[in-house]
Formats: C-alpha cells, sequence, structure tokens
C-alpha cells in the first residue's frame, strides 16, 4: 500500500536559523497537502500542491513538489518562536484516501 | 459556525468494552475521515467518507466501524476495546469536489485499560 515517509523526525534550530522537512511517497501522488500540529493541538492545514514541479510561499515558509510528483518539502527561513510543532505531508493518489507522513517536530530555541 | 465537533473529548474504557465516538461538521462538507494518532507518530486513516451512504477503509480499519447516514455526522464505532487502541482520535471534513483541505475536530483521547 501506499506510503509515506518523512524526514528528519525531530529538528531543533535556534531562532533566526532555516529549516526544511522533506516528504516522500512509495507512489506518485494527485495532490500533496501540508498540516502544522501545535503541541496538544489538532492538524491544520497550511498549503496544498497539485502540480508537478509546483513552488508556492507562504510568508517565510516555501513549499516544494517534485517533478515526479513523489516529493515534497517544506522549508521555513528564519524562524520564529512561533513556527513550533510538528509539520506533517498528507498525500492522496487521486482516492480521497490521504495517507499522512510520519511528522517532523520543529523545537526553536530562543 | 462550530466546524468539526468530537464528543467526547476524554474516555477511558475497560478491554472489550463497546463505544462510539461521534463527529458531527456543519459545513456541509462531503469527505469525513477518522484518524489515530499515537504518541510521537503520524496520523494513521481508519475509515473515510466521500457522502452519505458511502464508506471506506483506510490504513488501519480493523477494530472499527463506520456509517454515514447522513451528510452531518460520521460515528466511529470500537466493536471491543483493547489496550492497543489507546490513543487520540481525530475526526476530519473536506469538500469532496477538486482536492480540499481537511478540517480538523479537536480530537477524543481515550484510554482502554
Amino acid at each position: 500500500g501506499q506510503q509515506v515517509m518523512q524526514i528528519p523526525q525531530y529538528q531543533h534550530v535556534q531562532e533566526g536559523e532555516d529549516f526544511t522537512t522533506y516528504c516522500n511517497s512509495s507512489t506518485t501522488l494527485s495532490n500533496i497537502q501540508w498540516y502544522k500540529q501545535r503541541p496538544g493541538g489538532h492538524p491544520v492545514f497550511l498549503i496544498q500542491l497539485v502540480k508537478s514541479g509546483e513552488v508556492k510561499k507562504q510568508k517565510r515558509l516555501t513549499f516544494q513538489f517534485g517533478e515526479a510528483k513523489k516529493n515534497s518539502s517544506l522549508h521555513i527561513t528564519a524562524t520564529q518562536t512561533t513556527d513550533v510543532g510538528t509539520y506533517f505531508c498528507a498525500g492522496s493518489s487521486g482516492t480521497y484516501k490521504y495517507i499522512f507522513g510520519t511528522g517532523t517536530r520543529l523545537k526553536v530555541l530562543a | 459556525n462550530a466546524g468539526v465537533t468530537q464528543t467526547p473529548k476524554f474516555q477511558v474504557l475497560k478491554t472489550g468494552q463497546s463505544m462510539t465516538l461521534q463527529c458531527a461538521q456543519d459545513m456541509n462538507h462531503e469527505y469525513m475521515s477518522w484518524y489515530r494518532q499515537d504518541p510521537g507518530m503520524g496520523l494513521r486513516l481508519i475509515h473515510y467518507s466521500v457522502g452519505a451512504g458511502i464508506t471506506d477503509q483506510g490504513e488501519v480499519p480493523n477494530g472499527y466501524n463506520v456509517s454515514r447516514s447522513t451528510t452531518e455526522d460520521f460515528p466511529l464505532r470500537l466493536l471491543s476495546a483493547a489496550p492497543s487502541q489507546t490513543s487520540v482520535y481525530f475526526c476530519a471534513s473536506g469538500q469532496r469536489q477538486g482536492y480540499q483541505p481537511q478540517h480538523f475536530g479537536d480530537g477524543t483521547r481515550l484510554s482502554i485499560l
């Protein structure tokens, strides 16, 4: 079955440093979504990528979808303490069945 | 709008007991899903539905039943609770047309002794 892996599992950065998490699917995806979950909270939608090679930006966050539509990345520039949380990717092969990645837990040290 | 409402927020069960986790949404979303999240892990899809009367299995469906008699409600039933089902359960909903984001409820924290 479809599997979605994310690396790294944990990342500690100093405030102001950059952060990147990578997502890899075992199958070609029709679309990929990114979510952020704060400690004790629920996942909150960040963005969706649909097109091969697509790049989207949200302020300090840059999202990329691979050319083969099997991988994606989230890059945060100049992290802030408000960026703390776990970032998940969720991929679908077009069946409305979303498989979540294992997540990357980000800690930002002030 | 209340969004996605899950009840109860916390529940403790004994092994072998059954119970139903409730999920309701007021956004007229066709798509609804149930996930479980174990400590330090990602979300695993249990069951999902693309509309009333339609359900399908996710990654980890064993031990759980669902039904979708209305657009608003998508209850998750544990048939005979086992300690391995101790987890946080999230319900989510979204528009079916196109690829739409999922809106999550606050979760139900379930412990099975």
